[in-house]
């Protein structure tokens, strides 16, 4: 079965810090990649997704991915974060199967971001 | 426009009752998902339908069912209820791709089940 590890689960930082947070997944076929955020009190909403073409995707908010094949990796970056940035952050990894569409999550990473 | 639509928002039942949950998709989405999340863990996916069929099904027991209505809404079942089976309960909509069901997902506000 398909798995999708987020390394980090909790991270701490101060406003303008740089960030990034890992996400791997075991599946070996061809894949559809996403980022999800949920802020406090809010639903689950997309940062950003990769289906195919240039690896480096760009998000809302100043957020960007990398997909690296080799690595089986998906991790998400922003340069400068802001107070706004607390939120819970989730990876997510897509694939057919035999006729079917099976997502997988990753269990999240909380980012709490100080001013 | 109207997000993806929830109801109940919280649900109590004890162990052994039957509970149904309902979803509301985005209007001109065609596909739902459900998924389960747990304190502290990320969405599990339970079902997809698209076009009222079955696309996908997750690691769940037969006590889950779900089907999806000619206008796309969608309900999850669950049947003899365990402790366990207390959770959030998410449904995500999605306009296919081309035809296929990998596209962003939107998802609701979830329903909150407590199984006592």
């Amino acid at each position: 079965a398909q798995s999708v590890s987020q390394h980090n689960h909790h991270v701490i930082l101060s406003e303008a810090a740089s960030l990034e947070l890992g996400c791997n997944y075991s599946y070996g076929g061809t894949v559809n990649l996403f980022w999800y955020v949920q802020y406090p009190g809010q639903h689950l909403q997309l940062l950003l997704k990769y289906f195919s073409g240039d690896p480096l995707v760009k998000g809302i908010k100043g957020f960007e991915a990398e997909f690296i094949k080799s690595k089986f990796s998906f991790n998400l970056r922003k340069p400068s974060v802001q107070w706004s940035d607390t939120a819970e952050y989730f990876c997510a990894v897509g694939h057919a199967s035999g006729g079917s569409y099976i997502p997988t999550f990753g269990r999240g990473t909380s980012l709490i971001v100080h001013p | 426009d109207a997000g993806v639509t929830q109801s109940p928002t919280h649900l109590i039942k004890t162990r052994g009752q039957q509970v149904t949950l309902r979803c509301s998709p985005i209007s001109g989405h065609k596909s739902v998902s459900w998924y389960q999340q747990v304190l502290g863990q990320g969405p599990q996916f339970i079902f997809q339908y698209y076009e009222k069929e079955e696309r996908g099904r997750g690691n769940f027991p037969d006590r889950f069912s779900a089907r999806q209505f000619p206008n796309y809404s969608s309900e999850l079942n669950v049947n003899a209820l365990l402790l366990g089976d207390s959770a959030l309960y998410l449904c995500a909509s999605s306009f296919p791709l081309r035809g296929a069901v990998t596209n962003e997902q939107f998802f609701g506000p979830g329903t909150r089940l407590t199984v006592l």
